[in-house]
């Protein structure tokens, strides 16, 4: 399995600003990914982030709203960039443990934009 | 993108009985994963089934994949207060790549002590 944390585990931000979410894992992994998941619903995949290569976007997220960071295997970050109430959501990081095809996820973090 | 749906049902049971739920999917998976979600906490994995599987248990849980019918089932037996939350599969797709998941609307689970 895989242990992973995030900082922080919520927060509350005014519009227009921009809030960065660390993701740390106990292991090193090539694959990491951030998911949102709105109020109510499901998770959407936002990116992927290899180490050493630019995070590979889904349609509908653009780098200059979510600029990723991967500076190791173990370690990234994704920052919500000029944001608005509609950011508000819970994001995820998930990582793919080492041998195996189970993703594992984080505790969320908690994003409430006023 | 591929999307896993759960039967959109919130399911209302009593301790001790067991819940079902179901996943339909679209597409080819490789393997299809299934996880609980405790009042908007973080995803606690369950069980992996892989596309040549077609049941898995795990303790309490069983659970089954129909690849013909695309289609899976979860089912919790003898449940408790503490199985109460939601329940997601999420779908690894062939055509989808790089161990991406899909995931299902999701099944919310009330067990009542």
């Amino acid at each position: 399995s895989a242990v992973i944390s995030q900082k922080p585990s919520r927060d509350i931000c005014q519009r227009g600003t921009s809030l960065t979410i660390q993701c740390q894992v106990d292991s090193q992994v090539t694959m990491m990914f951030w998911y949102r998941q709105q109020p109510g619903q499901s998770l959407t995949l936002i990116a992927t982030a290899n180490q050493g290569s630019e995070a590979t976007y889904e349609s509908g997220f653009v780098i200059d709203k979510f600029p990723i960071s991967r500076p190791n295997l173990t370690f990234s970050t994704l920052t919500v960039s000029n944001m608005s109430p509609e950011d508000s959501s819970i994001y995820l990081c998930s990582v793919i443990a080492p041998r195996t095809d189970t993703q594992y996820f984080g505790p969320g973090t908690r994003l409430t934009v006023l | 993108s591929q999307q896993g749906e759960e039967d959109p049902q919130a399911l209302s049971i009593q301790e001790g009985e067991n819940a079902t739920m179901n996943c339909s999917y679209k597409t080819s998976i490789n393997n299809l994963q299934w996880y609980r979600q405790n009042s908007g906490r973080g995803l606690v994995h369950l069980i992996l089934i892989r596309s040549n599987e077609r049941e898995k248990h795990s303790g309490r849980l069983r659970v089954t994949l129909d690849t013909s019918k695309k289609s899976s089932s979860l089912l919790i037996t003898a449940s408790r207060a503490a199985d109460t939350a939601s329940y997601f599969c999420a779908t690894d797709a062939e055509d989808y790549g790089n161990n991406r998941l899909a995931f299902g609307k999701g099944n919310q689970v009330v067990v009542i002590p």
